[in-house]
């Protein structure tokens, strides 16, 4: 199993442009969930899916969109970038093992945007 | 004022000793409680679950929640290089909630 797979890891936007960050993952996972991560501030959750075709925000929405048409993949969107949207984009899942929830929150190795 | 607070470090400790790491938190609700651990331009992995209060170990780990003072901790017991890290606490009102993560410690520990 890969787990969960981030793409790209590196992005250089300018503002304005558009963009998806892509994620998914292979446990068949019911919950997908996107973070960002920014110095001194940890991990803020943007958007969250709880199984496919639903979705809904999480702490820091504004800016970005999302969907989930398959259990696999849960794809963000950056909608038209800006300087405030530099950071380092975590996709995490969640799912039951052996019949039982874990609790765990499975990470990909991250997204580094940049935002010019 | 952020719902779960952590001291940002960087911790730094000799090799053998034991880390103390903590988080406080306002939000009385929580009772699912984690502790991430997180290298250098890597993702969060888990190290410690624990559900209300009470104490968890699992190997050089120890996990503690007290919720009458909203508080919970982490110890690693026999520090090694390899533990350096920043360590995220996490915390939920329910299992399948939305986590609320701490800023994260960075911990450095020297040979």
């Amino acid at each position: 199993n890969a787990g969960v797979t981030q793409t790209p890891k590196f992005q250089v936007l300018k503002t304005g442009q558009s963009m998806t960050l892509q994620c998914a993952q292979d446990m068949n996972h019911e919950y997908m969930s996107w973070y960002r991560q920014d110095p001194g501030m940890g991990l803020r959750l943007i958007h969250y899916s709880v199984g496919a075709g639903i979705t809904d925000q999480g702490e820091v929405p504004n800016g970005y969109n999302v969907s989930r048409s398959t259990t696999e993949d849960f794809p963000l969107r950056l909608l038209s970038a800006a300087p405030s949207q530099t950071s380092v984009y975590f996709c995490a899942s969640r799912g039951l093992a052996g019949g039982l929830d874990t609790g765990e929150l499975f990470f990909g190795e991250g997204s580094r945007l940049t935002v010019l | 004022q952020k719902e779960v607070e952590q001291d940002p470090g960087p911790l730094s400790v000799p090799e053998g000793a034991i880390v103390s790491l903590n988080c406080t938190y306002s939000n009385s609700a929580f009772q699912y409680f984690m502790w991430y651990r997180q290298y250098s331009r890597k993702g969060p992995e888990l190290l410690m679950y624990t559900y209300s209060s009470g104490n968890k170990e699992d190997g050089r780990f120890t996990a503690q929640v007290d919720k009458s003072s909203k508080y919970i901790s982490l110890f690693i017991r026999d520090s090694q290089p390899s533990d350096s890290a920043t360590y995220l606490c996490a915390m939920s009102a329910d299992s399948w909630g939305k986590f609320q993560f701490g800023a994260g410690t960075q911990v450095v520990v020297t040979p």
